[in-house]
């Protein structure tokens, strides 16, 4: 079946510092990826998605790449904020007909201080 | 643009007493979802639809129950409510496609007591 890992957090960093959060999948056929974030008390929003292999995905400074060969798809940013502090997800959909469904991994929170 | 709306936004409940969490959307999505998120865990996906009158499980569906009557209403039901319910539920909607992203709700806190 389809899984999702991510790098296990809580993440902290200093304001300007570069972030990177690791995601690998394992599904069968080509999947889509999506990053989502969350904010304290709220909901899940798309940051980014890429819809296959090489694509590059970005959003607000962050970036990822759809790495079919490493089945990667790290989320990275150049230079964090503390507003950037939320709980990141990874997350694929795969392929074919009936395909709805999202598995997300397990969520890396992320601290930026000042 | 109201999107994903779930409604209420905080709940107690005592153990066996029933409720219905509501979730519409405005965005024509066939496929609909509940999730719970508890910490450690990620989003758990409890009950889905991807039509009008169409609705099957998930990965944790024991305890709820669900219908979907129109396109824009998924409600998810607590039979009788459990401890073990306590969690903050998120309904989703989305395309039927695989490129599509997931539009989630604001969620609703549930604390079973």
């Amino acid at each position: 079946g389809n899984s999702v890992t991510q790098m296990e957090g809580p993440v902290t960093l200093s304001e300007e510092a570069f972030l990177t959060i690791n995601c690998t999948y394992t599904a069968t056929g080509y999947p889509s990826l999506f990053w989502y974030v969350q904010y304290p008390g709220e909901g899940l929003q798309l940051l980014l998605k890429a819809t296959k292999a090489d694509d590059k995905g970005s959003n607000k400074g962050f970036e990822a790449t759809y790495r079919k060969e490493t089945t990667s798809f790290h989320l990275e940013k150049g230079s964090v904020q503390v507003s950037d502090s939320a709980v990141y997800f990874c997350a694929l959909k795969n392929s074919g007909a009936g395909s709805y469904q999202l598995t997300f991994g397990k969520g890396t929170k992320l601290s930026v201080i000042p | 643009n109201a999107g994903v709306t779930q409604t209420p936004k905080f709940q107690v409940l005592k153990t066996g007493q029933s409720m219905t969490l509501q979730c519409a959307q405005d965005m024509n999505h066939e496929y609909m979802s509940w999730y719970r998120q508890d910490p450690g865990m990620g989003l758990r996906l409890i009950h889905y639809s991807v039509g009008a009158g169409i609705t099957d499980q998930g990965e944790v569906p024991n305890g709820y129950n669900v219908s979907r009557s129109t396109t824009e209403d998924f409600p998810l039901r607590l039979l009788s409510a459990a401890p073990s319910q306590t969690s903050v539920y998120f309904c989703a909607s989305s395309d039927p496609d695989s490129f599509s992203p997931l539009h989630f709700g604001n969620g609703t806190r549930l604390t079973v007591t």
